[in-house]
């Protein structure tokens, strides 16, 4: 069964201490995967596609990788303002328009 | 300004009261979805619709019904909605490359509270 599964569900750290965040997928033909934030009482906002094993890019902070099984998000010296739910999906060669959600992971961010 | 709209933004009804959600957005996309996201289990696809009359079910369909009669509107329909239907709801809007690639990245609107009671 197509699954895809975040780690951690919450993570906090202090301002300046950078870490990752996990996406591992198991689906059959992976088309594409793609990273959103999501603000509390917000609709997820868009962050990245990748679509090949070894592809990575970049914005701010913020940079996603991407390998056969699974995919990271790297934050680097996070600020507070980088506090949100993360969320990754998963996007399939045999059903392009249906769409798989892992259930985020919850990062918080002290100053 | 580029958006996607949702009405209403919470509503609390009764078990088996009619209701429907509206989506619009104006980006002229051709594909809309709808979600469900309840804690714990991420956003659920419910329904999706690649292109005007066209849609189809996503991984959660039971007890929805969707309509897709032009670009702009998506609504979501619950004809007897029970209480484990409330949960926060999403649209979200996207442009398709081509039908064989499916959506490019998802433009989602602000969400739907809805409590069943």
């Amino acid at each position: 069964e197509d699954q895809v599964t975040q780690s951690p569900e919450a993570l906090r750290l202090q301002e300046g201490e950078s870490s990752s965040l996990n996406c591992s997928y198991t689906v059959s033909g992976l088309r594409g995967l793609f990273w959103y934030r999501q603000d509390p009482g917000k609709g997820p906002e868009f962050l990245f596609t990748l679509y090949s094993a070894g592809e990575e890019k970049e914005k701010e902070r913020l940079k996603a990788t991407l390998t056969k099984k699974e995919s990271f998000l790297h934050i680097t010296a996070p600020k507070p303002e980088d506090s949100a739910t993360y969320l990754c999906a998963v996007q399939r060669y045999s059903s392009a328009s249906k769409i798989i959600f892992g259930s985020g992971t919850r990062l918080s961010i002290r100053p | 300004e580029a958006q996607v709209t949702q009405n209403p933004r919470y509503l609390i009804t009764v078990t088996g009261k009619k209701l429907t959600v509206t989506c619009s957005q104006n980006m002229n996309h051709e594909y809309m979805s709808w979600y469900r996201q309840d804690p714990g289990l991420g956003l659920r696809q419910i329904y999706y619709s690649m292109n005007v009359e066209v849609t189809d079910k996503g991984d959660v369909p039971e007890g929805y019904k969707v309509s897709r009669k032009e670009k702009r509107n998506f609504p979501l329909i619950l004809e007897s909605p029970s209480p484990n239907q409330t949960s926060l709801y999403f649209c979200a809007s996207s442009l398709v490359r081509d039908s064989s690639r499916g959506p490019a990245e998802q433009y989602f609107g602000p969400g739907t509270r809805l409590t069943v009671t």
